[in-house]
């Protein structure tokens, strides 16, 4: 099946700061999400973004699907944007989703 | 409107006990998901449905058994409930899947923390 690899694991950050968090899959994509789980435990869907760019407030994605990659972006950070972000995919031929095993957030204030 | 709901919130049970986990939904979604999420592990799916009478299995389906019998519920049910079942158990659903023309993001459920002794 798809491969999907976060980056980085852990991060920590200083509230204001802006971060990068990426997603490399093995294979081509029909669709890729990203996903907040809060503190408490809520999975949260932020993008469906298979290719191109989308911008939702202060966080933004970008699906490069020939590359086989994905990067969420996250400016001016809050220590409400703490929790783990997780990158899921469908490869092409599939029809579920393909979880990564997360990149773990925390914003100190 | 509710989005997707899970009953029970938490559960304890004994090794070789028996239980089912409801997950409702009230957005006409087609599509719904059993996962389970490990430390470590990210989720996995176990099975999933896409459409009422219809189901089929995931990555790690053993174990579990699963039943849509109506459109807004799909049940999750261990037969004889295991150490390694232990876990957190999310219920998700999406409009669509692959192959339609519909977009399918999944919402989520809020989880049920299972322990088995």
């Amino acid at each position: 099946g798809i491969q999907v690899e976060q980056s980085p694991p852990d991060l920590i950050l200083q509230e204001g700061a802006n971060s990068t968090l990426r997603c490399n899959f093995s294979d081509s994509v029909n669709n890729l999400q990203w996903f907040h789980q809060n503190p408490w435990g809520q999975l949260i869907n932020l993008f469906y973004i298979p290719s191109g760019t989308k911008q939702n407030g202060r966080l933004s994605a970008t699906t490069v699907a020939t590359e086989r990659y994905s990067l969420l972006y996250i400016s001016s950070s809050q220590t409400t944007d703490s929790g783990v972000y997780f990158c899921a995919v469908e490869g092409s031929g599939y029809s579920t989703l393909t979880f990564g095993k997360g990149t773990m957030l925390l914003v100190s204030p | 409107n509710a989005g997707v709901t899970q009953t029970p919130k938490f559960r304890v049970l004994k090794t070789g006990q028996s239980m089912t986990l409801l997950c409702a939904q009230d957005m006409n979604h087609e599509y719904m998901y059993w996962y389970r999420q490990d430390p470590g592990m990210g989720l996995r799916l176990i099975h999933y449905s896409v459409g009422e009478g219809t189901t089929a299995k995931g990555e790690v389906p053993d174990g579990y058994n699963v039943s849509r019998l109506k459109k807004q519920n799909f049940l999750l049910g261990l037969e004889s409930a295991a150490p390694s079942q232990t876990s957190v158990y999310f219920c998700a659903s999406s409009y669509g899947g692959s192959g339609t023309s519909v977009t399918y993001e999944q919402y989520f459920g809020p989880g049920t923390r299972l322990t088995v002794t």
